[in-house]
Parts: C-alpha cells; sequence; structure tokens
C-alpha cells in the first residue's frame, strides 16, 4: 500500500535549535508539497517541488526555513533557528498529473513539531 | 488571489441525520474543487473532486458534493452520518493541484449518538 512516509512523527525542541523534518514521497510522484497546519492560519503551503526542482516558496519565511530535495525519494524541511511560532503540524503531500482529472494529492500523516 | 471559506468552523449531526458542510470559493479561472477529510493525528485523505463535466460529483464513503457556479459554492452532503464519520473536513480549490492547493480553516463535524 503506497504511502507518504514522514520523520518523525513528533519532535519536541527548545528554542533556537535546528529541526529537520523528513518526507519519502509515494514511488513514482513527481511533484511534493510541504504545507503547514495551525489552528489560526489552517493548512498554508510552504513550498512545492517538480521533479525535485523547487517551484515556489514564498510561503515559507525564508530567513530561517530551507526545503530541498536531494533526490526522488526524499524531500526535506529545515528550519534554522527554530521559534515558538514554528510549532504546527508539518504535512509533507505527493502526486502525479495533478492537472489532470485522474491526478490525486497523497499525504502523509504529519510532522508534529512543538517549539519550547 | 484564490480563497475558500468553510463558514461552519463547527457542526453536530446526530448519527444517521442527513449532512451538509458548505464551502465557497474565489477563484480566477475554472476552478478545480476538492473535498479532504482528516482523522485526529492523521493525514489528510481525499473525499472528491470536481474538475469539470457533471456538476454533482460522488466520493468515497457515501459522500456527494454539487459544484454551483453561479453560487461559486461546493458543498458537501451525505444523507445519512454514521459516528465513524466524525472528523476535520476541508475544501480546496486549485488549478487542478498541480501547483498546490489553498484550503478553507475546515470544519470540525462531531456525531451525536
Amino acid at each position: 500500500d503506497a504511502r507518504v512516509t514522514q520523520t518523525p512523527r513528533h519532535k519536541v525542541t527548545e528554542m533556537g535549535q535546528e529541526v529537520t523534518m523528513r518526507c519519502q514521497p509515494i514511488l513514482g510522484h513527481n511533484t511534493v508539497f510541504w504545507y503547514r497546519q495551525t489552528m489560526m492560519q489552517g493548512l498554508e503551503l510552504l513550498a512545492y517541488f517538480r521533479n525535485r526542482a523547487p517551484l515556489d516558496d514564498s510561503g515559507m519565511p525564508k530567513d530561517r526555513f530551507s526545503a530541498e530535495m536531494p533526490d526522488a525519494t526524499l524531500a526535506t524541511l529545515k528550519i534554522q533557528p527554530s521559534e515558538p511560532r514554528d510549532s504546527a503540524v508539518y504535512f509533507c503531500a505527493s502526486g502525479l498529473r495533478l492537472d489532470r482529472p485522474t491526478g490525486e494529492l497523497f499525504f502523509g500523516e504529519g510532522s508534529r513539531l512543538t517549539v519550547l | 488571489a484564490q480563497s475558500v471559506t468553510q463558514p461552519d468552523i463547527h457542526i453536530t449531526v446526530s448519527e444517521g441525520a442527513s449532512l451538509e458542510l458548505r464551502c465557497n470559493y474565489s477563484y480566477g479561472a475554472t476552478p478545480y474543487l476538492f473535498w479532504y477529510v482528516q482523522s485526529p493525528g492523521q493525514g489528510l485523505q481525499l473525499l472528491l473532486k470536481y474538475f469539470s463535466g457533471d456538476t454533482l460529483v460522488q466520493g468515497i464513503k457515501g459522500f456527494e458534493a454539487e459544484f454551483k457556479r453561479s453560487q461559486s459554492s461546493f458543498n458537501l452532503r451525505k444523507p445519512s452520518v454514521h459516528w465513524s464519520d466524525a472528523a476535520e473536513y476541508f475544501c480546496a480549490v486549485g488549478g487542478g493541484g498541480a501547483d498546490g492547493l489553498t484550503f478553507g480553516k475546515g470544519t470540525h463535524l462531531i456525531i451525536q449518538p
């Protein structure tokens, strides 16, 4: 059963520490998204990649967040330094042919980050 | 800019009763519309989507949604809810989803026995 895998599922860290979240998209999917979910803002698009190339990261705070896709099986989202306001659930999603009716976006179970 | 409004933050429905969750969107072109469900501690699962054609869309778990262009709405319905339907429901809009989706804030569905 193909699924998007995210690690860690839960992370508690102290302000100022570096946090790296990882995502393994479904094999063969060429588009990968990072979303952040908070009570106040809901689901926000942070960044996305197609065929490993970054297409849009305008939703990310540039000074502390970075997203990369070193290979087709791994996407990373890094926060350095982390701040309490970064506390949220971070979702990775992957898909293929999303501009067609047959396309579908699959979400991972999320990484819950708490910054103290 | 595209946006999605889900006017109801919480909805409580008795088990076996019918359900309608509201969604209004703003989008500059022909919208592609989606409904997702999120159970506690889980990711989002696609219920149904509208790309074109028939404005009444059937989805999984007995859900359906109707696209009404004149009202900029895409309301989700189910004729008889089950306790397992208790979850968070998100409406989303995009240009096919290829460039990311814009989500509403969600509606929390509570099922009363």
